[in-house]
């Protein structure tokens, strides 16, 4: 089963709008992260934040996480068409050694020109 | 700086055949994660492989199974391959050890069952 769920599962926008995903979660996590990946291609790594940390920023990227609802959300601005691509969220647990994420089903997000 | 690199990009196969997947990871990385991706939905975990070793597995039969070589590079293998088995699979290759552990992903091979 997956850990993380994105919403919405689809997201169309204008180009120049604000494009905004959630993600949620059910069990305590070191650290949460979001992918992006282009038409069925490898997946991109965007951002990172860590358990201890609410906000995160990166260009137009910025990642909130509130452990105590156990939900995140990326918000990306000022949107471009190449920004069209499905984000996941994936949730991160260290042990023994190895660090797994696990990831939802996405957002695909499509922005028009 | 190669990043990761998999082989071959697409592949058709037949129902009950084996197939062998390639992964390079990236430069200075000594791990080696597999997913399958089925279609419209997210990642799922195979295994991972550290020092030759699987260090981890999924939710996945034996009929998946996996080589990591001295060089870092890793083999995925599905035998008696099934219909459900269509999907992408993604490699991806991380430094262990490394706060946090961030894992690279290559292009991913397109594995259609017929």
């Amino acid at each position: 089963s997956q850990q993380g769920e994105e919403d919405p599962q689809a997201l169309s926008i204008q180009e120049g709008e604000n494009a905004t995903m959630n993600c949620s979660y059910k069990t305590s996590i070191n650290n949460l992260q979001w992918y992006r990946q282009n038409s069925g291609r490898g997946l991109v790594h965007l951002i990172l934040i860590r358990s201890n940390e609410r906000e995160k920023h990166s260009g137009r990227l910025r990642v909130t996480l509130d452990t105590s609802k156990k939900s995140s959300s990326l918000l990306i601005t000022a949107s471009r068409a190449a920004d069209t691509a499905s984000y996941f969220c994936a949730t991160g647990w260290a042990s023994g050694g190895s660090y797994i994420p696990t990831f939802g089903r996405g957002t695909s997000l499509i922005v028009h020109p | 700086d190669a990043g990761v690199t998999q082989s071959p990009t697409h592949l058709i196969k037949t129902r009950g055949q084996q197939v062998t997947l390639r992964c390079s990871p990236k430069s200075g990385h000594d791990t080696v994660s597999w997913y399958q991706q089925a279609l419209g939905q997210g990642p799922q975990f195979i295994f991972q492989y550290y020092e030759e070793e699987e260090r981890q597995r999924g939710n996945f039969p034996d009929r998946f199974s996996g080589h990591q070589f001295p060089n870092y590079s890793s083999e995925l293998n599905v035998n008696a391959l099934l219909l459900g088995d269509s999907a992408l699979y993604l490699c991806a290759s991380s430094l262990a050890g490394q706060v946090p552990e961030t894992q690279y992903f290559g292009p991913g091979t397109r594995l259609l069952v017929l």
